[in-house]
């Protein structure tokens, strides 16, 4: 077990619709980066967050966005939801500024639309 | 851009014999971290190994070792002793520093009883 953990496990919504997802870091973590992973693909980079702020963002679209909080949790938000949107969503924290910083990942949600 | 390409989708040992997963990668930093990262069933990525660029000795976790080329951006994991457990997806991963992880797209590895 890593310490990171993400709410909820699955979730099954439609096109069009919005969703949230959740990741509580590791404790002492200040940076949390989020991840899609399409079935039989390696996870892609969504965006990273560091001390409340968007530190970084991948080849995806304003509809995705995402919040850090105080206590370094997380959510992802997608907007008007797509086909394309099903996959696992994986979210990893670490320490940034540690010079053998190393990320700990969640067990991820896996997200279906339809 | 950098890229991470693995080759074979999937791979198949006989328990307790060696194997080895292929990694290529593309970059024009001198500087940056490669990556194994085991994925099971349960879907959590799980570290495997860890290399730094700047360091010419490959490393090495117990069974799992690596062969790092770095002129010819070539990173191979080689698992010793195959394990039932050791069954799972692998990503070979690139960094650079504090930057987003590259993934390729994974080699799913099969355990012979």
């Amino acid at each position: 077990e890593t310490g990171v953990t993400q709410s909820p496990t699955h979730l099954i919504k439609t096109r069009g619709q919005q969703v949230t997802l959740r990741c509580s870091s590791q404790s002492g973590h200040n940076t949390v980066s989020w991840y899609q992973q399409a079935l039989g693909q390696g996870p892609q980079f969504i965006f990273q967050y560091y001390r409340e702020e968007e530190n970084g963002r991948g080849n995806f679209p304003p509809r995705f966005s995402g919040l850090q909080f105080p206590n370094y949790s997380s959510e992802l938000n997608v907007n008007a939801l797509e086909l394309d949107d099903s996959a696992l969503y994986l979210c990893a924290s670490s320490f940034m500024g540690r010079t053998n910083e190393k990320l700990f990942f969640g067990s991820g949600t896996q997200l279906s639309v339809l | 851009a950098q890229t991470v390409t693995q080759s074979q989708p999937e791979m198949s040992v006989q328990e307790a014999e060696t194997v080895t997963l292929s990694c290529t990668y593309d970059t024009s930093e001198s500087d940056y971290y490669l990556f194994w990262y085991k994925q099971p069933p349960s879907r959590q990525m799980i570290l495997v190994i860890r290399q730094e660029a700047y360091k010419q000795q490959n490393a090495t976790e117990n069974r799992f070792s690596v062969n790092f080329q770095k002129a010819a951006k070539s990173f191979s994991l080689k698992i010793s002793d195959s394990q039932l457990g050791d069954a799972a997806m692998y990503f070979c991963a690139y960094r650079r520093g504090g930057d987003k992880i590259i993934f390729g797209k994974g080699t799913r590895l099969h355990i012979l009883p």
